[in-house]
Order: structure tokens, then sequence, then C-alpha cells
């Protein structure tokens, strides 16, 4: 049973415009939330979090919202570039112990920006 | 500053037979995690490793081991491997176990089990 799910598995957007990741929950425990990059051949990078107490954390072109009553949260990035290309992970954790360690991920989503 | 090193980055196994993966966590970093990442799939969690001690074990047979050493690097080690534990496994590294502290991932190793 997947805890943490990216129902789109791909997404193609035009250079400059917005793009807009999903992710949604079912664990109501977790309470801080993660959005990973990966490029082939490499490990996922950390890219920003957002703790439940919040419902938005933004860090240059890159808003995370999150929707508590909704289990959802989104990733967006304006304005999109060619360079943001990759594959997005959600990720999630509970906040028993305060373990970082212990990431729930979705299946991610491949973003697709077009010059 | 390096960041978290693995090795090998690709590794060739028989079925039945064992393997050990290397990780160095980042400099000043206590806490090493490590995944598990199936084509197609995100990162699974196997274990994660806080002052040498197991902080945490996800749903993975007792193939899978690992251990941590005094200078807060870590193995994990898989016996009689079977095909289905072809994947890429990656270590992650984080300061501290406390909240708000991401893990920072290295690149992986890519094992492959024929």
């Amino acid at each position: 049973d997947q805890q943490v799910k990216q129902n789109s598995p791909s997404l193609s957007v035009q250079e400059g415009r917005i793009s807009i990741l999903n992710c949604d929950y079912t664990n109501s425990m977790f309470d801080y939330f993660l959005w990973y990059k990966k490029y082939p051949a490499e490990g996922p990078t950390f890219l920003i979090s957002i703790s439940s107490i919040k419902d938005k954390n933004e860090d240059g072109r890159f808003t995370v919202f999150l929707n508590k009553s909704a289990k959802h949260l989104s990733l967006h990035i304006v304005p999109s570039q060619p360079g943001d290309s990759a594959v997005y992970f959600c990720a999630a954790s509970a906040g028993y112990g305060g373990s970082q360690g212990n990431l729930i991920f979705g299946k991610g989503t491949k973003l697709s920006v077009k010059p | 500053d390096a960041g978290v090193t693995q090795s090998p980055t690709h590794l060739i196994k028989t079925r039945g037979q064992h393997v050990t993966l290397r990780c160095s966590p980042i400099s000043g970093h206590k806490s090493v995690s490590w995944y598990q990442q199936v084509l197609g799939q995100g990162p699974q969690f196997i274990f994660q490793y806080y002052e040498k001690e197991e902080r945490g074990r996800g749903n993975f047979p007792d193939r899978f081991s690992a251990r941590q050493f005094p200078n807060y690097s870590s193995e994990l080690n898989v016996n009689a491997l079977l095909l289905g534990d072809s994947a890429l496994y990656l270590c992650a590294s984080s300061p501290d176990i406390l909240m708000n502290t991401e893990a920072f991932f290295g690149q992986g190793t890519r094992l492959t089990v024929v």
C-alpha cells in the first residue's frame, strides 16, 4: 500500500512556464515533507521541504504548498528552465523520534522542460 | 567539501553470493541511512544508523544487514543474493537524528544480480 503517491509519471512544460508537480499521501502521521530531484546516474538531491505546521515554503523559483486536510502537496517551479529536467521525488516522514532517516518516497515524476 | 561517497559504483554478482556495499558520510554527519531503488520506483528505506546503533529498519528480510563504524562510515551487507535484489542502493547521511535535517544522498551503487 503506497503511502506517498505521485500519480503523474511524467510532465512536459515549455521553458519559462510554470511546472506543477503533485503528491498525495495517506498517512496522517506524516509531519515533514521533502522534494528531491534526481538526474540520471546521480543520487537524489534535496530541493525543498515543508513542515506540517506550515502551508507554504518558498525558495527562489521553487515553492511547496501543503494542504493537510486534503493530504496533498505540490511543488511549483517558476519559471521552468531546461536544467530543471529531471525526476522529482516527493518524500515524507513521521515525527516519531524525529528521524529523517526513514523517508517514504513516491515513485517520482519525470519533468521535461522544452526550450 | 566531499559529499556522500559510495563504493563500488557498479557491481555484478551471481545468485546466492554475498555483497558488501560501502558508504562514507559527509564529514561531521553522524547518521547514515540505506535505501534500495528498484527501476521505476522511489527509494525504499532499508536501515538507519546513528552513533553506531541501528535506529530504524525497513521491511527487508534478514539477508540484509548493516553496521556503522566509529568514523561514521557504514557497510550494507546482503547475503544469498536473489535476482530481485538488483537495484540502485543509495546511502544518505544527515548531521543528526533530529527533525528538519534533510538527508544528503550519494550517487549510489548499481547492483546487478545474474
